[in-house]
């Protein structure tokens, strides 16, 4: 059973519209990183917390932005959705060593 | 070009088959090289990991490294119907000096294993 929990599992939202994914991280585990999955594609990485810090990004615009909490919680917030951004999204919790853990994701579709 | 390449599915195979999965990569700052096996509907599940070229056993897998080639590959003997799934090549670069990393994903391979 993984350590990581997001939620919701499903979303539908309309173009325009704003969104909030969260997840739970697996406890001492004080990085976070989200990663989107288009249909058939592999994940691409969005961006990394670390220290409730971003420590990283992708090529995501900058209306895609994080926060994480000191609990070991994290949000991802899309602004202005597109029809594009209808994907899994994936949070993947670790340590500084590495050994990412996944969620099961959250499948937001964009209407 | 993308960054990491992994051969396209979707792939069937008999049970008790080996099947080989396979990706190469352009960037020699990848340090470690993963596979991770994904069911329908379930976030990647680590498989297995390794840093240096030469080959790993785990069970009914083995990865293999060639970074002369920049070539990965995973192997997988007597295959079972438990096996089907999505299975994803990573590898690892550094993105901050506290020694963070990202993970690099190839587009995955669609793996049917038929009884």
């Amino acid at each position: 059973e993984t350590g990581v929990t997001q939620s919701p599992t499903h979303l539908i939202k309309t173009r325009g519209q704003q969104v909030t994914l969260r997840c739970s991280s697996q406890s001492g585990h004080n990085t976070v990183s989200w990663y989107q999955q288009a249909l058939g594609q592999g994940p691409q990485f969005i961006f990394q917390y670390y220290r409730e810090e971003e420590n990283g990004r992708g090529n995501f615009p900058p209306r895609f932005s994080g926060l994480q909490f000191p609990n070991y919680s994290s949000e991802l917030n899309v602004n202005a959705l597109e029809l594009d951004d209808s994907a899994l999204y994936l949070c993947a919790s670790s340590t500084i060593q590495g050994g990412y853990t996944f969620g099961s994701g959250t499948r937001l579709t964009v209407v | 070009q993308k960054e990491v390449e992994q051969d396209p599915g979707p792939l069937s195979v008999p049970e008790g088959a080996i099947v080989s999965l396979n990706c190469t990569y352009s960037n020699s700052a990848f340090q470690y090289f993963m596979w991770y096996r994904q069911y329908s509907r379930k976030g990647p599940e680590l498989l297995m990991y390794t840093y240096s070229s030469g080959n790993k056993e785990d069970g009914r897998f083995t990865a293999q490294v060639d970074k002369s080639s920049k070539y990965i590959s995973l192997f997988i003997r007597d295959s079972q119907p438990s096996d089907s799934a999505t299975y994803l090549c990573a590898m690892t670069l550094l993105i901050s000096n506290f020694g963070n990393e990202k993970l690099t994903f190839g587009t995955g391979t669609r793996l049917t294993i038929i009884p």
